[in-house]
Parts: C-alpha cells; structure tokens; sequence
C-alpha cells in the first residue's frame, strides 16, 4: 500500500536554529498538507500547497514557517528559527485530488520536533 | 465561534461491545466531515468519511451518523476488538484544503 514516509521521526534543536522536516508524498499525489500536534492536543492545519505554491495557510504558518518541493518527490517544511512552542509532532500529507471531499488524503508517520 | 469538540475525552468498553463516539461541530456551513483513528506514535488514519446531504454511512464495522439539526456526528464501532483502541478524532471541512479537528477521544478496550 502506497504511503507518506516522514523523516527524520525525531528531531531534537536548540532554541533559536533552523529545522527542516521532510517529506515524501505518494507518488501520483499533487495536493500537500502539513498538520502539526502538541501534546495531548487536537491536530491543527498548517498549509496546503499545490503546482508549487500555497494555497492555504494557517494563522500558525507565519514568516518563520516555510515550504518548498525542491525536487519530484520531497516536500519540506523549513522553521527558520525554532521557539519552545515550535515543539510538536508534525504530520505531513498528500492527496491526489483537491478537496477532502473527492479524495482521500494519507497522512505520515509524523516527526516529533523537540526544541530545547 | 466556529469549533469541532468532543463530548468525552476517554471512553472505555469491553471487547465485543459495541463503541459509541461523540462529536459536535457549530458550523452549519460544514459540508464534509472525517473520522480518524490515531494509534500511538502513528499519524492519523482515514476510517470513514460523510457529506452532509447524507444521514448515514456504513464501512466495515464501521457507522458514522450525521445529525444536521443538532450539529452532531458519531461513530460507531460494532463488535470492538483491542486492535480498536486509539485516539479518535473527528474532522470537519467547510472550505477545499483545510480541515478542522476535534480535541478527540482516547477508546479504550478491556478483556
């Protein structure tokens, strides 16, 4: 069964450095999501991205926050500078359609950022 | 304000029994909504999904019910097996790309 595969599962970062958690979507996929989760909290949308741009974002996903497809399979989120609160597993995801409605989208094993 | 919740946060049941899992939603404007099943150290998993212009929605061993009136969706797990026990969370879209979580609800399955 085709999956979403994360890495790395766990990153831990000093305050203040840059992180960048990757992704690899399935491969026929076109739609891109990433999700975060505190601890023992709900999951909260962060952005959408599609044919190489956002096309939503979260009050969350501020400047500090962004995302690229630098080649035909990665899909990376980049925290320019990490704060305690940036701490949380984060959830990548891939659709291939648009729309939650028309298709199912698989989420990642996630990666669990630690900022210390 | 517009919110996805749940009304408890741990339900506990015997293996076999059937489970019941609750959840309300305040946006009448929501058009689809998402249970999933979140196991420990794992992502979430798609279960079973429903639009609003439907009531109900069978899977395998699977029954979510969507109540429109009362803004109320459940899911309903027949025969539950230890295999079930997870963090369930519904979700709810309203607008293309973007999902609203629940807080969700720990299931827990005893002998």
């Amino acid at each position: 069964e085709p999956e979403v595969t994360q890495t790395p599962s766990h990153q831990v970062t000093q305050m203040g450095q840059e992180v960048i958690l990757r992704c690899v979507p399935i491969s026929n996929h076109l739609y891109f999501y990433w999700y975060r989760q505190i601890l023992g909290q709900k999951v909260e949308f962060l952005v959408s991205f599609y044919n190489n741009e956002i096309s939503e974002k979260s009050e969350i996903f501020d400047d500090q926050f962004s995302v690229e497809r630098p080649d035909g399979s990665n899909f990376t989120l980049k925290i320019r500078s990490t704060k305690l609160e940036d701490s949380a597993m984060y959830f990548c995801a891939s659709s291939e359609r648009q729309g939650w409605g028309n298709t199912e989208a698989f989420f990642g094993q996630g990666t669990r950022l630690t900022v210390v | 304000g517009e919110s996805v919740g749940l009304h408890l946060p741990t339900l506990s049941v015997q293996e076999g029994d059937n489970s019941i899992i609750n959840c309300a939603y305040s946006n009448s404007a929501s058009d689809y909504f998402i249970w999933y099943k979140q196991e420990s150290g794992k992502g979430p998993q798609f279960i079973i999904d429903i639009r609003s212009n439907m009531d109900k929605r069978q899977g395998q061993r699977v029954t979510v019910l969507l109540n429109k009136t009362v803004k109320h969706l459940s899911l309903q797990i027949a025969a539950t097996q230890p295999g079930d026990s997870a963090v369930y969370f519904c979700a709810e879209n309203k607008v293309a790309d973007k999902l609203i979580f629940g807080t969700g609800t720990r299931l827990q399955v005893f002998p």
